[in-house]
């Protein structure tokens, strides 16, 4: 059964502290791994895909990296406004379309 | 450009109630998914459509859960017989075809008395 772990749960950080969130997951085969972030009351947000191991993505303070057996959201010199629910999501090369979130890690950047 | 879009954003119904919940994907996306998330848990699949083809109902709880989308764009969930474990946020999703990223819109909170 794919699974995805996300850690820690809870995260408090001062702005301008770097730091890196953490996501394992087990899959029959990769297709995607997905990170979305959610702010309260809304949907998830899409941040990036990776397809294979080796493979990094940035935006703006974020940069995702992916290695075989996990995944790691680094936030770089955050902001109050990066506050917010970090979601990890796999896709597998079964067939099916659907994702499998984890339970994220909430992030809350102080002033 | 217009996101996903699902109405009603809050339901109140009473157990034993049957919902519709509603959901306009972005236009042109071809493949449509639901959700369902408990408090502070994240998303948990219910069901996958490619155009107006039900692909995937794996995740639907119960034969109570039904969800249609009839000519290829909105989509209903329907829960029939509403119990207190259904409440939750109900989510969907769409995408432009297969493995692309999947938009989600903010939701259906429901909650059954």
């Amino acid at each position: 059964e794919d699974q995805v772990t996300q850690s820690p749960e809870a995260l408090r950080l001062q702005e301008g502290e770097s730091s890196s969130l953490n996501c394992s997951y087990t899959v029959s085969g990769l297709r995607g791994l997905f990170w979305y972030r959610q702010d309260p009351g809304k949907g998830p947000e899409f941040l990036f895909t990776l397809y294979s191991a080796g493979e990094e993505k940035e935006k703006e303070r974020l940069k995702a990296t992916l290695t075989k057996k996990e995944s790691f959201l680094h936030i770089t010199a955050p902001k109050p406004e990066d506050s917010a629910t970090y979601l990890c999501a796999v896709q597998a090369n079964t067939g099916f379309q659907k994702l499998v979130f984890g339970t994220g890690t909430r992030l809350l950047v102080s002033p | 450009g217009a996101g996903v879009s699902q109405s009603p954003r809050y339901k109140v119904a009473k157990r034993g109630q049957d919902v519709a919940l509603r959901c306009d994907p972005i236009s042109g996306h071809v493949s449509l998914f639901w959700y369902q998330q408990a408090l502070g848990q994240g998303p948990e699949f219910l069901t996958y459509f490619q155009n107006e083809a039900q692909l995937d109902k794996s995740g639907l709880p119960s034969d109570r859960f039904f969800a249609e989308r009839p000519e290829g764009s909105v989509s209903t969930l329907k829960i029939q017989r509403t119990q207190q474990e259904d409440s939750a946020v109900y989510l969907c999703a769409s995408s432009t075809g297969a493995y692309q990223p999947q938009h989600f819109g903010d939701g259906t909170r429901l909650s059954i008395l």
